[in-house]
């Protein structure tokens, strides 16, 4: 089976720049999740996908940060304009979760944003 | 408003150490808790779900328990090797029905040879 997908895997923008990143999650997988990871830090979420729609992003600066994910299968997100406090690794997941208690999430490698 | 937290966030043990890694949790209404494991550079692979029913769960030489009353969980390391070197996450996800997990920060463990 294979796993998460993203692309590219690094990056390094000057600030003000605007970003993309992509995320192709496993077959099948109803739920898709981007996360920004900052340094020693645990993961936070920035928006959830159930399908075509949005269950979650009150975490997300909606000023700058836009996700969308077409035909419920891969997602983008994106920052425009990037600030410094924008490096980060951002982790997208995927999971079965059909709004049941439990679910396991599987995750991509990450994307490796640096803002100069 | 969950909030989680791990101590310490960095161990360093001698291989063959038995290690108990800890987790706090604000929110008792927790649905479930789970640990990660995430390796330098790499993404997040699940090691344990413990349920809000259940106390504890089992996985080779992993063992994670979960004590609702008290906001806390430990994952328990039997007979450390080097190849588990990485960081360990701790997640909660919290009450309400969105499948949202909280993270602590981590702890970053190194098994020395």
């Amino acid at each position: 089976e294979a796993g998460v997908a993203q692309s590219p895997r690094y990056k390094i923008i000057e600030k003000r720049q605007s970003v993309a990143f992509w995320c192709n999650p496993i077959s099948g997988h109803a739920t898709l999740y981007w996360y920004q990871q900052i340094l020693g830090q645990g993961p936070k979420l920035l928006i959830q996908f159930q399908n075509n729609g949005v269950v979650d992003d009150s975490q997300l600066p909606k000023d700058r940060f836009s996700a969308e994910r077409l035909k419920g299968v891969d997602s983008t997100l994106k920052i425009q304009p990037a600030k410094l406090e924008d490096s980060a690794v951002y982790l997208c997941a995927s999971s079965s979760w059909d709004g049941g208690r439990d679910e396991t999430q599987y995750f991509g490698p990450g994307t490796r944003l640096l803002v100069l | 408003k969950q909030e989680v937290t791990q101590i310490p966030a960095a161990l360093s043990v001698p291989e063959g150490e038995n290690l108990v890694l800890n987790c706090s949790f604000t929110d008792s209404a927790i649905y479930n808790l789970q640990w990660f494991r995430q390796d330098p550079g790499k993404g997040l692979t699940s090691l344990l779900l413990i349920q809000s029913s259940q106390r504890e769960q089992t996985s080779g030489r992993l063992n994670a328990s979960l004590d609702k009353s008290s906001g806390r969980s430990t994952l328990y390391i039997a007979a450390s090797q080097p190849g588990d070197s990485a960081t360990y996450l701790c997640a909660g996800r919290g009450s309400g029905n969105t499948g949202k997990l909280i993270f602590g920060q981590g702890t970053t463990l190194q098994v020395k040879p």
